[in-house]
C-alpha cells in the first residue's frame, strides 16, 4: 500500500485481557520498528525488525510483549495479560533501507490507541 | 544515555508570527537529527533530517532547523505561522549507541497552539 496501515485504530482492553496489534508496511520495506507512546510523551522504542529477524528488542518492558514478523512483511505486536500501564498509543514505522540505513527517517503508521479498563 | 530535551511543553503564538521549537540532544558524536510533526489522531510525519554538511536544512510545509554542535541544538524555524501548523512537534535522534539500523530517540514534545 501506499503508507503503513495499523489496525485496529482503537482498542479497548479489560485488564488481564491479551491483544493483537497488527502493522502492515509499505510494500518491500526492510526495516520494521514498534513504539510506544504513552499520554504526553514522545514515543519510545521497542522492537526492531530486519526483514524477519527481529534484531532488537531491548525496549519491550516486560515478558508480556511480544512482536513477530514471520514472513518479513507483517509484523503483530501482542501484549498478553494487559495492565492499566500499558495503555498508550503504538505506533509502527517501516523503513526502505536495512542495518546501513542509520540516517534514514521512516514512514509512521497512524497507530493503534490501546486502552486498557 | 542518549536523550534529546525539548524545554517548551507548549508554545502558543499568533498566526503569521514568527516560530522557534527549541532542541537539545545529548550525544556528543555525529549526530543524526529529525523534526517531526503529529496532528490529533495520526502518525509522525517527517518535516525535515540532519545527516551533515550544510547546517542550515530545508523541510516541507515552510520549515527549516539549523545544526549547532557547541550548543548541542537543532532548533525548528518557521518564518510565518499558519493555522495549520498547530500540532505536536518532536524533535529526534538516530544513533543509539552506534547501532546501524536507527532507532529513535524521542524529546517529550512541543504542542504548538496557533491563535488567529
Amino acid at each position: 500500500g501506499a503508507g503503513v496501515s495499523q489496525s485496529p485504530r482503537y482498542k479497548v482492553a479489560k485488564r488481564g485481557q491479551d491483544v493483537a496489534l497488527r502493522c502492515d508496511p509499505i510494500s518491500g520495506h526492510v526495516s520494521l520498528f514498534w513504539y510506544q507512546q504513552a499520554l504526553g510523551q514522545g514515543p519510545e522504542f521497542l522492537t526492531y525488525f530486519q526483514n524477519e529477524a527481529q534484531l532488537d528488542k531491548s525496549g519491550l518492558p516486560s515478558d508480556r510483549f511480544f512482536a513477530e514478523r514471520p514472513e518479513g512483511s507483517v509484523s503483530t505486536l501482542k501484549i498478553q495479560r494487559t495492565q492499566q500501564e500499558d495503555s498508550a498509543v503504538y505506533l509502527c514505522a517501516s523503513s526502505l533501507v536495512g542495518r546501513q540505513g542509520r540516517g534514514y527517517g521512516y514512514t509512521f503508521g497512524s497507530g493503534t490507541r490501546l486502552t486498557v479498563v | 544515555a542518549q536523550s534529546v530535551t525539548q524545554p517548551d511543553i507548549h508554545i502558543t503564538v499568533s498566526e503569521g508570527a514568527s516560530l522557534e521549537l527549541r532542541c537539545n540532544y545529548s550525544y556528543g558524536a555525529t549526530p543524526y537529527l529529525f523534526w517531526y510533526v503529529q496532528s490529533p489522531g495520526q502518525g509522525l510525519q517527517l518535516l525535515l533530517k540532519y545527516f551533515s554538511g550544510d547546517t542550515l536544512v530545508q523541510g516541507i510545509k515552510g520549515f527549516e532547523a539549523e545544526f549547532k554542535r557547541s550548543q548541542s541544538s537543532f532548533n525548528l524555524r518557521k518564518p510565518s505561522v499558519h493555522w495549520s501548523d498547530a500540532a505536536e512537534y518532536f524533535c529526534a535522534e538516530n544513533n543509539a549507541g552506534g547501532t546501524s539500523y536507527g532507532k529513535l530517540t524521542f524529546g517529550q514534545g512541543t504542542i504548538l497552539t496557533v491563535h488567529p
